[in-house]
């Protein structure tokens, strides 16, 4: 399984474009890259997910270089509500999957 | 759509007691199913998954088990709690194909005295 590093925890205004970056050096050509939400006493929620490029849904955009050994999760114009904690994964597709977990990283929104 | 069902949200035992938690999801067939648990400022720690009815693995040995005794059934037990038992209980599922993330239920705090 593919480890992820990402910041502990980051501070940010409202209104504003957090990025939240996160390198995974030994990711495997199979494997695609997850990113969750998680607020406080819920279960965590999937945002996106993407294997090369960039993908962007209504929430968030992901960019994931060529190289595939990092990514960074985009959040548009946070608001106090997006304060939580952000999970990067590294999944291999398909079938059964054995994800880990970190710690995260724990958005705090300043208003 | 699919959804994802845990109970009970809460629950306090005491040490020594049985455990039974329950998950069933809706909207979806032969879904992979997991139980995990959440040490309060930790990262989640997978404790089951299944493939399938009946199929269980188990990822970390330990006071737990678990069954699964419909399709969209998943059960996390215990005979005797221990006060190490103690967290935040979440159960998931995903479905077979590829790109099929997780999706989890809201989770069950549970409380050993």
């Amino acid at each position: 399984l593919a480890k992820t590093t990402q910041p502990i925890s980051m501070d940010s205004y409202e209104g504003q474009e957090v990025n939240i970056t996160c390198s995974h050096n030994n990711i495997a050509t199979n494997d695609y890259i997850t990113w969750y939400q998680q607020f406080p006493s819920q279960g965590p929620r999937f945002i996106i997910q993407g294997y090369k490029t960039k993908v962007t849904n209504e929430v968030a955009s992901l960019f994931i270089p060529a190289d595939r050994k990092s990514s960074t999760l985009s959040l548009p114009r946070v608001s106090l509500s997006d304060t939580a904690v952000y999970y990067c994964l590294v999944v291999l597709s398909g079938g059964y999957q054995k994800v880990t977990f970190g710690i995260g990283t724990k958005l705090q929104v300043i208003p | 759509s699919q959804t994802i069902h845990q109970w009970p949200a809460t629950l306090v035992q005491p040490v020594g007691s049985p455990l039974s938690l329950e998950c069933t999801v809706e909207g979806t067939s032969n879904p992979n199913l997991y139980w995990y648990r959440q040490a309060a400022g930790r990262g989640l720690q997978l404790l089951f998954y299944s493939v399938g009815i009946g199929q269980i693995s188990s990822e970390v040995p330990q006071n737990l088990s678990a069954s699964r005794p419909q399709d969209r059934q998943f059960i996390l037990s215990s005979k005797k709690l221990l006060l190490s038992d103690s967290g935040f209980y979440l159960c998931a599922w995903s479905g077979g194909g590829q790109d099929q993330p997780q999706h989890f239920g809201d989770g069950t705090r549970l409380s050993i005295l």
